[in-house]
């Protein structure tokens, strides 16, 4: 069954970096999300993006992160200078075309660490 | 506002027992769908049950039901005969507004820690 890959599965940075994490979405799926989940929390929306644009940004999202496509397979969610609450899991997610009932599928998600 | 309460922080129960998880949702929308996943220890999030508003037909997959109220403004999940396997957190899902170029973004409850205890 296709799912959705994410790398690296633990990320550990010193605080002020800058990271990037990936993201392969299911091939055939077109509305591609990161959110991300503080250890022991729920899990939070960041961003949505379809059609080579931001659809929906949280409050969370804010100019420290960006996102691209950058050659139509890989999603790319980059932080521009890590802080220490940015340490959580973040999860890409990925959903065909059609309908809102269509179920958003995760990846693994990657652990940053910031230090 | 979009909500999801999942009310139970964590439920212990032994293998075999019967056990449901609570969700309570809040919209505006007349159309909306809503969604459970579960995050077994290892972390992933794996999608269980899709419902629409307008379907207010109950669900069994296996041990697996769903019971959905629109009047309650609830979506139960219960597990029967659970099994230690099943020990995770399960999470409720809103599938948020609709905007223009998007499907919307899911509004998590925080979830349900389910322990089943051989």
């Amino acid at each position: 069954e296709p799912e959705v890959t994410q790398t690296p599965s633990h990320q550990v940075t010193q605080m002020g970096q800058e990271v990037i994490l990936r993201c392969v979405p299911i091939s055939n799926h077109l509305y591609f999300y990161w959110y991300r989940q503080i250890l022991g929390q729920k899990v939070e929306f960041l961003v949505s993006f379809y059609n080579n644009e931001i659809s929906e940004k949280s409050e969370i999202f804010d100019d420290q992160f960006s996102v691209e496509r950058p050659d139509g397979s890989n999603f790319t969610l980059k932080i521009r200078s890590t802080k220490l609450e940015d340490s959580a899991m973040y999860f890409c997610a990925s959903s065909a075309p059609g309908q809102r009932n269509q179920p958003q599928h995760f990846g693994d998600g990657t652990r940053l660490s910031i230090l | 506002a979009q909500k999801v309460t999942q009310a139970q922080t964590e439920i212990s129960v032994v293998e075999k027992e019967d056990v449901t998880l609570d969700c309570v949702y809040e919209t505006r929308d007349t159309t909306y769908y809503l969604f459970w996943y579960k995050q077994p220890p290892s972390g992933e999030l794996v999608f269980l049950i899709r419902r629409n508003s307008f379907d207010e037909q109950n669900e069994i997959s296996g041990r697996y039901s769903w019971n959905f109220q629109k009047s309650t403004s609830s979506f139960n999940f219960t597990i029967t005969a659970s099994q230690v396997v099943d020990s995770a957190v399960y999470f409720c899902a809103l599938r948020d507004v609709f905007y223009g170029g998007s499907q919307g973004n899911l509004i998590f409850g925080k979830g349900t820690k389910l322990s089943v205890k051989p």
